[in-house]
């Protein structure tokens, strides 16, 4: 199947870390990403991360990947009240001809003072 | 200076009305995408086109037709339209022909989305 799972909900404090976790199912994924989504706005894409790599970090961005698990990860350091928002793991799959993004199920990230 | 451009915004319709979905690119891509999320935020592809070829036709009735008049275009047209339709649509594109000009991971650029309702 192409169901990639996220957890759906996180608060986290200002000034905290935060961790979105993610488990995608295509095991020949090139690239992995993870997408922002803010209230009413489209998907902007934060990061990505390149199959053989097992760590990328983007300034307060840091993204881990467990390719036996299948299990990637994004930690924000620092987190600000402007971080609030949907983030979105996504697979680059091959699927009925064509190169396709697959999106987990969403992680609302809630950041309180 | 709009990458990737949707029209309408917005769009308020009538159960069985017709209505079209406009999606336009000045980013040279060759490839142009149009994905559904639906009212718990799970994002969905639904077609696929690249230099005006369809690609990419997921499990989609065929109540939706897209439709792609040139490389920066891509629309999306919706017959007879139900309640279940009510969602974001998203249009994307890239560039996926000579490697000089690829992005080096694939990156979709995605459009800030059109908002269907239907009543």
């Amino acid at each position: 199947g192409e169901d990639v799972e996220q957890s759906l909900f996180l608060s986290v404090r200002e000034g905290d870390s935060s961790v979105i976790n993610c488990t995608y199912t295509d095991s020949s994924s090139t690239y992995l990403y993870w997408y922002k989504q803010e209230p009413g706005a489209g998907l902007q894409l934060l990061t990505y991360i390149f199959s053989n790599m097992d760590m990328k970090q983007d300034q307060r961005l840091t993204v881990l990947l467990n390719k036996k698990d299948k299990h990637l990860s994004l930690r924000i350091a620092d987190t600000q009240t402007g971080d609030s928002a949907i983030y979105f793991c996504a697979e680059s799959t091959w699927g009925g001809g064509g190169n396709k993004l697959t999106f987990g199920t969403g992680t609302q990230l809630k950041v309180e003072l | 200076d709009t990458a990737v451009s949707q029209t309408p915004k917005y769009l308020v319709t009538q159960m069985g009305n017709d209505k079209s979905i406009k999606c336009e690119q000045n980013l040279g891509h060759d490839t142009m995408y149009w994905y559904k999320q639906d009212s718990k935020k799970f994002l969905k592809i639904m077609f696929s086109y690249n230099n005006k070829e369809l690609i990419i036709n997921e499990t989609v009735p065929n109540r939706f037709s897209p439709k792609s008049p040139d490389k920066a275009h891509l629309n999306l047209h919706i017959n007879s339209l139900e309640l279940g339709d009510s969602a974001v649509y998203f249009c994307a594109s890239r560039y996926t022909g000579s490697p000089q000009r690829r992005s080096p991971y694939n990156e979709q650029f995605f459009g800030p989305g059109t908002r269907l309702t239907v009543l």
